[in-house]
């Protein structure tokens, strides 16, 4: 079945500190992939996704590339703000007939100022 | 755009207790899914429904039920609670096609004593 591999964190940034936090994914086929942020007392939001392989999806500063040879699609930001500690969760969508998304296990960044 | 609402955002039962959750979403999606997030445990599908009249179990099915009488409506009930139950309560829906991400609710905190 699909499982998504994602870093624990903690991490810990200073602000304008260059992010990347690795996600890896065993799946079949070639799913859509997908980044959720959730800050702090909310829900989860979409924060991107890429649809195919090569492909890059970007929001709020924050990247990812969807990259079929590593099957990975790691989150990357060049300069991260106070405002983006958050929890960040990598996952794939539901596959076959059981409706369920498979998320990573999230992982919490703290940037301090 | 209400997109996705949970009521209420906050409760607190006493063991043996019953309550039901109230989801409602404006988008017209056809998918709804009931999520809990516990520490260390990541978000776990309690159930989900497919569309109007329809409902699915998840992962961790036991001690709930749920009913989508309407489209646009999913409600999640604890007959009886239990402290077990204790955890953050996540509603979300999508549009069918594995390509869409999921809109989610803010989430009820519910706390069983």
């Amino acid at each position: 079945g699909n499982s998504v591999t994602q870093m624990e964190g903690p991490v810990t940034l200073s602000e304008e500190a260059f992010l990347t936090i690795n996600c890896t994914y065993t799946a079949t086929g070639y799913p859509s992939l997908f980044w959720y942020v959730q800050y702090p007392g909310e829900g989860l939001q979409l924060l991107l996704k890429a649809t195919k392989a090569d492909d890059k999806g970007s929001n709020k500063g924050f990247e990812a590339t969807y990259r079929k040879e590593t099957t990975s699609f790691h989150l990357e930001k060049g300069s991260v703000q106070v405002s983006d500690s958050a929890v960040y969760f990598c996952a794939l969508p539901p596959s076959g007939g059981y409706q369920k998304v498979t998320f990573g296990i999230g992982t919490k960044l703290q940037v301090i100022p | 755009n209400a997109g996705v609402t949970q009521t209420p955002k906050f409760r607190v039962l006493k063991t043996g207790q019953s309550m039901t959750l109230l989801c409602a979403q404006d988008m017209n999606h056809e998918y709804m899914y009931w999520y809990r997030q516990d520490p260390g445990m990541g978000l776990r599908l309690i159930h989900y429904s497919v569309g109007e009249g329809t409902t699915a179990k998840g992962e961790v099915p036991d001690g709930y039920n749920v009913s989508r009488l309407k489209k646009q409506n999913f409600l999640l009930g604890l007959e009886s609670a239990a402290p077990s139950q204790t955890s953050v309560y996540f509603c979300a829906s999508s549009q069918s096609g594995t390509s869409y991400g999921y809109t989610f609710g803010s989430g009820t905190r519910l706390t069983v004593v």
